[in-house]
């Protein structure tokens, strides 16, 4: 079946640090593919997303391309600050009825 | 002025009762989910309903019962809850059955705990 593969968290970085963050999926067919971001307490906002092959999502400093040849879709900030402290979702969707099949989360630590 | 709003926040209960958990959104959305995340913060969709017809039932057992009285509105109910039963829940809301350019909107989910 269709899964989703994240990096081991937690992730830990100095502030103004490269982030990258890992995410491969297994799909049967073409999903959309998108990141979502939990901040401490709170449901999960949608960062960024790409609907087919080749697309780059962005937002925030935040960018991710759809790679369908490795099968990936990894995530990079090029400075990171504080605030980014959070835990970082991937997922995959064929838009059947709104299932979202999400990867289990990386959480990124950001130090001053 | 929430999105998507859930009640409670917290709730702690003894097995073997039985509890709801509500959710609200005000966004005009026309479908809504329920998703549950674990304690490893693995996330899974439970239910899907689009205008108060159930769409998606991941196979959950027949204890949690959803009920969507409005397109505004999709309450959870769980029968004699189990000690697995424990995890946050978290309620969605989306324009249309999940396309790309509708993304999921999130509640700030419900911790249940049950001991």
């Amino acid at each position: 079946g269709d899964s989703v593969t994240q990096m081991e968290g937690p992730v830990t970085l100095s502030e103004e640090a490269f982030l990258t963050i890992n995410c491969t999926y297994t799909a049967t067919g073409y999903p959309s593919l998108f990141w979502y971001v939990q901040y401490p307490g709170e449901g999960l906002q949608l960062l960024l997303k790409a609907t087919k092959a080749d697309d780059k999502g962005s937002n925030k400093g935040f960018e991710a391309t759809y790679r369908k040849e490795t099968t990936s879709f990894h995530l990079e900030k090029g400075s990171v600050q504080v605030s980014d402290s959070a835990v970082y979702f991937c997922a995959l969707s064929y838009n059947q009825g709104g299932k979202l099949i999400f990867g289990q989360g990386t959480e990124l630590s950001v130090k001053p | 002025d929430t999105a998507v709003s859930q009640t409670p926040k917290y709730l702690v209960t003894q097995m073997g009762n039985d509890k709801s958990i509500k959710c609200e959104q005000n966004l005009g959305h026309d479908t809504m989910y329920w998703y549950k995340q674990d304690s490893k913060k693995f996330l899974k969709i439970m239910f899907s309903y689009n205008n108060k017809e159930l769409i998606i039932n991941e196979t959950v057992p027949n204890r949690f019962s959803p009920k969507s009285p409005d397109k505004a509105h999709l309450n959870l109910h769980i029968n004699s809850l189990e000690l697995g039963d424990s995890a946050v829940y978290f309620c969605a809301s989306s324009q249309g059955a999940g396309a790309p350019n509708s993304p999921l909107h999130f509640g700030n989910g419900t911790r249940l705990t049950v001991t």
